[in-house]
């Protein structure tokens, strides 16, 4: 079993609808939860960072983290053909001697499609 | 201030040829991180750098070495290329600011391996 779960889908879904993307995980020590978006041919970047429990809202993009279920989601809203992207969710443990080194574990990636 | 720069962005090798990937920061980063994509496997880590001078494995070393050249360039090194090694490789460099860890990804290199 993978650390880290994420269904890879392909989503697709019209333009204005609310999306939700998921994560399951299975190691307790995870402290660190991030969303990538990654369009095609191009490298991730960061979308959403979150830290132990709870929401963090940043603009159309929603991040809610149970760690009591070990499950993150990731909710978009009024969802645009730019949003057309890979979405790859990411944890790690907390750094140990406050190194600035973070050895993520990623999930698969959901390939989502707005359409128009 | 161009961020992760890697080369070359693709690249087709016969099976046993050796080949280096070459990746640079200019953001003054500490840390940095080889990583490969496959189809249905997500990101997963070859080899890091917490700092100029270590290395240390990931999830994925067999078949692969790196240097950390300087602060700004690590390099990733396949001896005796297998077609196992066909994938997309990505180059990450990070800052800690906080609690907060940004990475911050190159463009990739996508290799075939024949």
């Amino acid at each position: 079993q993978k650390e880290v779960e994420q269904d890879p889908g392909p989503l697709s879904v019209p333009e204005g609808a609310i999306v939700s993307l998921n994560c399951t995980y299975s190691n307790s020590a995870f402290q660190y939860f991030m969303w990538y978006r990654q369009y095609s041919r191009k490298g991730p970047e960061l979308l959403m960072y979150t830290y132990s429990s709870g929401n963090k809202e940043d603009g159309r993009f929603t991040a809610q983290v149970d760690k009591s279920s070990k499950y993150i989601s990731l909710f978009i809203r009024d969802s645009q053909p730019s949003d057309s992207a890979t979405y790859l969710c990411a944890m790690r443990p907390a750094n140990a001697g406050g190194t600035s080194y973070g050895k993520l574990t990623f999930g698969q990636g959901t390939i989502l499609t707005v359409h128009p | 201030n161009a961020g992760v720069t890697q080369t070359p962005k693709f690249q087709v090798l016969k099976t046993g040829q050796s080949m280096t990937l070459q990746c640079a920061q200019d953001m003054n980063h500490n840390s940095m991180y080889w990583y490969r994509q496959d189809p249905g496997m997500g990101l997963r880590l070859i080899y890091y750098s917490a700092s100029e001078g270590t290395t240390d494995k990931g999830e994925v070393p067999n078949g692969y070495n790196v240097s950390r050249l300087n602060k700004r360039e690590f390099s990733l090194r396949l001896e005796s290329a297998a077609p196992s090694q066909t994938s997309v490789y990505f180059c990450a460099s990070s800052v800690l600011a906080g609690y907060s860890e940004t990475q911050y990804f190159g463009p990739g290199t996508r290799l075939l391996v024949l």
